[in-house]
Order: C-alpha cells, then sequence, then structure tokens
C-alpha cells in the first residue's frame, strides 16, 4: 500500500525566500507523482506533474524533482511571495489508471 | 480549456437524507475517480470507473454508490447520511491516450451535514 509523507507540515518564511517542500513514498513502482496546490476550503490546482521516466519538471518560479529509487520528491519554490501561501499537496500515481494517493501537505505562509 | 465540472458545488442535508452528486469529465477523459476530503485532512480515495465500468475502489462506505453513465459524467449517490459525511468530495478524470494519466480535478462539491 502506498503511502506519502509531506515535511514540513507547516512553513513560514519573509517574502523574497528560496524554499523546499519535501515529499517521500513508499513504494517506488510510481506511474506520474503531481503536486497540487489548494486554497482554504478550496480546490485542488494542479501546478507539476512529473512522469516516472522524468527527473524534473518546471514551471515558472516552480521546480519539482523527482527521485524514484529514494522514494522522493521536492519542489522548490523560488522568491516566494505572499500569493504563494497556500497548502501544497503532493500526489503519487501508482498506475495509469489507478487512484493517487496524497500526502497531508504542508502549509505554507508567505509573510510580506 | 474545458475542464471538470462538478455540480452542485455546495449542498446542505440533514441527517438521513439522501445526496447525489455529479461530475462531468474533461470531453474524451475515460475515468472518472472520486475523492473524499474531510476538514484538515487528505484527499481519501472512494471509487473510480473506466469506460463505464467500476475499475477501482478505496475507502467508500456502503452507504455510497456511484456510477458511471453512457456520456462518461459520473454521480455519486450518499444514503442515510451522518454528520461525519460533511466534507469536500472532488472528482477527476484522466485519459492516458490524450493525458498521460494526468488527473485533473474539479473545483469539488462541499456536503454539510446537520
Amino acid at each position: 500500500k502506498q503511502e506519502v509523507t509531506q515535511i514540513p507540515a507547516a512553513l513560514s518564511v519573509p517574502e523574497g525566500e528560496n524554499l523546499v517542500l519535501n515529499c517521500s513514498f513508499t513504494d517506488s513502482a510510481i506511474y506520474n507523482l503531481q503536486w497540487f496546490r489548494q486554497d482554504p476550503g478550496k480546490g485542488l490546482t494542479s501546478l507539476l506533474l512529473i512522469q516516472s521516466s522524468q527527473r524534473e519538471q518546471t514551471s515558472g518560479r516552480l521546480n519539482a524533482s523527482l527521485d524514484k529509487s529514494s522514494g522522493r520528491s521536492t519542489l522548490y519554490i523560488a522568491a516566494s511571495q505572499p500569493g504563494d501561501s497556500a497548502t501544497y499537496l503532493c500526489a503519487v500515481n501508482s498506475g495509469g489508471y489507478q487512484k493517487v494517493t496524497f500526502g497531508i501537505g504542508t502549509k505554507l505562509q508567505v509573510i510580506p | 480549456a474545458a475542464g471538470v465540472i462538478q455540480s452542485p458545488r455546495h449542498l446542505i442535508k440533514e441527517k438521513r437524507e439522501t445526496a447525489t452528486l455529479k461530475c462531468y469529465p474533461i470531453p474524451r477523459h475515460d475515468t472518472v475517480y472520486w475523492y473524499q476530503q474531510g476538514p484538515g485532512q487528505d484527499p481519501q480515495f472512494l471509487i473510480s470507473f473506466y469506460e463505464k465500468m467500476q475499475s477501482d475502489k478505496g475507502s467508500i462506505p456502503d452507504r455510497f454508490s456511484a456510477q458511471q453513465f453512457s456520456d462518461y459524467h459520473s454521480e455519486l449517490n450518499m444514503s442515510s447520511l451522518e454528520l461525519g459525511d460533511s466534507a469536500l468530495y472532488f472528482c477527476a478524470s484522466s485519459s492516458l491516450l490524450a493525458g498521460a494519466g494526468e488527473q485533473y480535478f474539479g473545483p469539488g462539491t462541499r456536503l454539510t451535514v446537520t
């Protein structure tokens, strides 16, 4: 059974800092991994998808890496802004048509 | 681009009532997933359908049932509602052919049971 862990559970940083969010998973036989953003009480916004054959994906100030063998992914946010404040969820897909397993998320607060 | 549509967006029901949530996947997506996110929790997988057949089942209570119709939309039926069913219910869709298995999530239906 796939288990996904995210560290830290919460993070508070001053505006402008670069930061790293961590995600680890127990079963390295994954199909892909997605990072989502969720604002309080709102839906899930997909940020980045990394296929199992890829090492990283970039979108704007976001960079996600994947090390399948060690069961880890990181989300790097450059030059953080107050608008980045949200909960970031990591989700692992263990098969093409299978459910994704979510981590509990990292709640990020960027202080102006 | 079209996204996953869920209706209603908000629903308030009383205990022991019945609720039906609807999901309209992205066109040409063949798989629909349902997830439940309780307050302060991560989304938990309930059930999925591929080409109108149930493909996987998670922690879905026996009081809940779901199906996918010929037009690929899906409905989650919830009976004998309990206070603990209050949650955000997400639908997602995907296609291995069109989207490499990426799951696209709808905005969610917030169900409140009083």
